[in-house]
């Protein structure tokens, strides 16, 4: 089993509909995750993190977070055609006594004006 | 504050020949990271230093991909030779020694192997 893991889409989406991003992840006892947005052609930027279950809102991103499930999700609200991007799920596993991100294979997102 | 530099943006070698990047990342911050990113995945991690040393190596090629970062500032990673597999975009970053911090990623070299 793969450690992170997102479907690979493509996700399209109305403008102003809400895309649901998915990321599941093998290690139980992971303790932070990230939510990075990749543009075609550019670097990957962080958009979100969260650290505990529940729910993270930043403007029209919302994280959520169930480690009983190993689940992690982005949800974006009222999408734009900006929004059209790579969404990257990523992790930190515990087992190192460093920090370590690995990154999940991403979930190409179209959002259709 | 300046960001996390990269050169060169772009590489076309042919197989065989070695190849060198250069990284250069955010002023004080001690852990750089390279990853290789093949187009359509995610970024792999290749290396982790954490000021002028490895952390981790485990999926670096060490028959033919090699990595150092002199003085905890800068970082080099050389390919020698080069396979067509290759081909990818290899994205340096940088982040602060606080736990958790994000990774801020420099612009990437796309590296084509002919």
């Amino acid at each position: 089993q793969k450690e992170v893991e997102q479907n690979s889409g493509p996700l399209s989406v109305p403008e102003g509909a809400i895309a649901s991003l998915n990321c599941t992840y093998s290690d139980r006892v992971s303790q932070s995750f990230f939510w990075y947005r990749q543009y075609s052609g550019k670097s990957p930027e962080l958009i979100m993190s969260i650290y505990s279950n529940g729910d993270k809102e930043d403007g029209r991103f919302t994280a959520q977070l169930n480690k009983a499930s190993q689940y992690v999700s982005l949800l974006i609200r009222d999408s734009q055609p900006s929004d059209s991007a790579t969404y990257l799920c990523a992790v930190n596993p515990p087992k190192t006594s460093y920090d370590k991100v690995i990154f999940g294979p991403g979930t190409s997102l179209s959002v259709i004006p | 504050e300046a960001g996390v530099a990269q050169s060169p943006r772009y590489k076309i070698i042919e197989k065989r020949q070695s190849v060198a990047f250069w990284c250069n990342p955010i002023s004080g911050h001690a852990t750089l990271y390279w990853y290789q990113q093949i187009l359509g995945q995610g970024p792999k991690l290749l290396i982790q230093f954490q000021n002028n040393g490895v952390v981790d190596d485990s999926q670096l090629p060490k028959d033919r991909f090699s990595a150092e970062r002199l003085k905890g500032v800068d970082s080099t990673l050389k390919i020698q030779p080069a396979k067509l597999e290759d081909s990818a975009v290899y994205l340096c970053a940088s982040s602060s020694t606080a736990a958790n911090e994000k990774l801020f990623f420099g612009s990437g070299t796309q590296l084509s192997v002919l």
